[in-house]
């Protein structure tokens, strides 16, 4: 069966720090990876999708950026963290299936501070 | 561009009884597929249901039932004897028919079940 890894599941980091968040996927091969955000109390937002290594589609121009350099790893980046980057992060992959459903991974709680 | 409205905020009810949590959605697609997720306070995203737009029947997975009206644009998740591990937050997404399987997210309505 399908798992995903996200870590680390939570952290605290200062405004202008360098972010890196890792999302890996067990169990399946070339799958679709997604990242979305959700602040706090509000729905999730896409920010990125990739359906291949070194492939990368950007769904909101923002201060972060995204890398898969292998095929069962995405990677969430930012060079220097906004107070507005704060918030949980999920990666997720398409169960490919019946109804291609999206399934997620434990998530990452981001506070900037 | 899509979009998927959640217009409540928050629903109690008491265990045992059912409950409907509204969403209702706008594309110009004639294929897309609808999602319902549960977020328990722990974070996680649990698929509950799905259906798609051509499907003749309304779907339905153990306890939960999908109210698919389509002329109306109306997607509304029905839980049926409610549970207390039923508190959650539940949102509803809709996927376009392209093959990258992108979803779109209502802001999500929490539920809180009662003793």
């Amino acid at each position: 069966s399908q798992t995903i890894h996200q870590w680390p599941a939570t952290l605290v980091q200062p405004v202008g720090s360098p972010l890196s968040l890792e999302c890996t996927v067990e169990g399946t091969s070339n799958p679709n990876l997604y990242w979305y955000r959700q602040a706090a109390g509000r729905g999730l937002q896409l920010l990125f999708y990739s359906v291949g290594i070194g492939q990368i589609s950007s769904e909101v121009p923002q201060n972060l950026s995204a890398s898969r350099p292998q095929d069962r790893q995405f990677i969430l980046s930012s060079k220097k963290l906004l107070l507005s980057d704060s918030g949980f992060y999920l990666c997720a992959c398409m169960r490919a299936g019946h109804y291609n459903e999206q399934f997620f991974g434990p998530g990452t709680r981001l506070t900037v501070l | 561009a899509q979009k998927i409205t959640q217009t409540q905020p928050g629903m109690f009810v008491q265990e045992k009884e059912a409950v409907t949590l509204d969403c209702t959605y706008d594309t110009s697609d004639p294929s897309y597929g609808l999602f319902w997720y549960k977020q328990p306070s722990s974070g996680e995203m649990i698929f509950l249901i799905y259906q798609g737009s051509y499907d003749q029947q309304n779907a339905t997975e153990g306890r939960y039932s999908l109210n698919f009206q389509k002329a109306r644009k109306s997607a509304n998740l029905v839980i049926s004897a409610s549970q207390l591990g039923d508190s959650a937050m539940y949102f509803c997404a809709m996927r376009p028919p392209s093959g990258y399987s992108t979803l779109t997210f209502g802001k999500g309505t929490m539920l809180l079940v009662s003793p």
